[in-house]
């Protein structure tokens, strides 16, 4: 069965410093990798996907097959990055687009 | 506006009391999904639908009934609420299309409890 742990359930860091969110999985094959954000009052959206290689408002995502890990990572955190972090799996095949495993969460807090 | 709408967004209601949540979305996607929202847990699939009439189960779908009959809306419905299915949640669609760069596109949340 996929499973999705991330294993920091709060997170606070102080504006400027850098951040990692940590995300592992388990998955018996090839999954596609999503990272989702909730900001305060606002609705879940999508922040990045592993398979477009992209960073998404400085942040950056390495999918790590060797260790199973999608971790988020940020350089330099700013106040506006506190939010609801939420890693998700898809599996591969038909269903996929709709099939989405999310992780426990993690609250990201940036301090001023 | 392209969007996914949800209601009612609060609901307060008694054990056993039928009621349903209704979701909508405006993007002519296929795929719809209604998952669940509890503190500890992130969110949890209940229900999935891939197109008008083909639903299927997600990972908690006890309690819990949908239907498909049109593209746009894909209703949540509680037979026969319990206090244990008091949580938030939200519905999702998606295009399918293509498959790899899929993206779900959420619904404000339905706060329910149940007393």
């Amino acid at each position: 069965a996929q499973r999705v742990t991330q294993p920091e359930k709060l997170l606070s860091v102080f504006k400027g410093a850098p951040v990692e969110l940590k995300c592992n999985y388990s998955y018996s094959g090839s999954p596609e990798l999503f990272w989702y954000v909730q900001y305060s009052r606002q609705r879940l959206q999508l922040l990045l996907r592993h398979i477009s290689r992209e960073s998404i408002k400085g942040f950056t995502a390495d999918l790590n097959k060797g260790e199973t890990s999608f971790h988020l990572k940020k350089p330099f955190a700013q106040e506006e990055d506190s939010a609801m972090y939420y890693c998700a799996l898809s599996g591969p095949g038909e269903t996929s687009g709709s099939r989405l495993t999310f992780g426990e969460g993690t609250q990201l807090t940036v301090n001023p | 506006e392209a969007q996914v709408t949800q209601n009612p967004r609060y609901l307060i209601t008694v054990t056993g009391k039928k009621l349903t949540v209704t979701c909508s979305q405006n993007m002519n996607h296929e795929y719809m999904s209604w998952y669940r929202q509890d503190p500890g847990l992130g969110l949890r699939q209940i229900y999935y639908s891939m197109n008008v009439e083909v639903t299927d189960k997600g990972d908690v779908p006890e309690g819990y009934k949908v239907s498909r009959k049109e593209k746009r809306n894909f209703p949540l419905i509680l037979e026969s609420p319990s206090p244990n299915q008091t949580s938030l949640y939200f519905c999702a669609s998606s295009s399918g299309q293509p498959r790899i760069y899929n993206e779900q596109f959420f619904g404000p949340g339905t706060r329910l409890t149940v007393l």
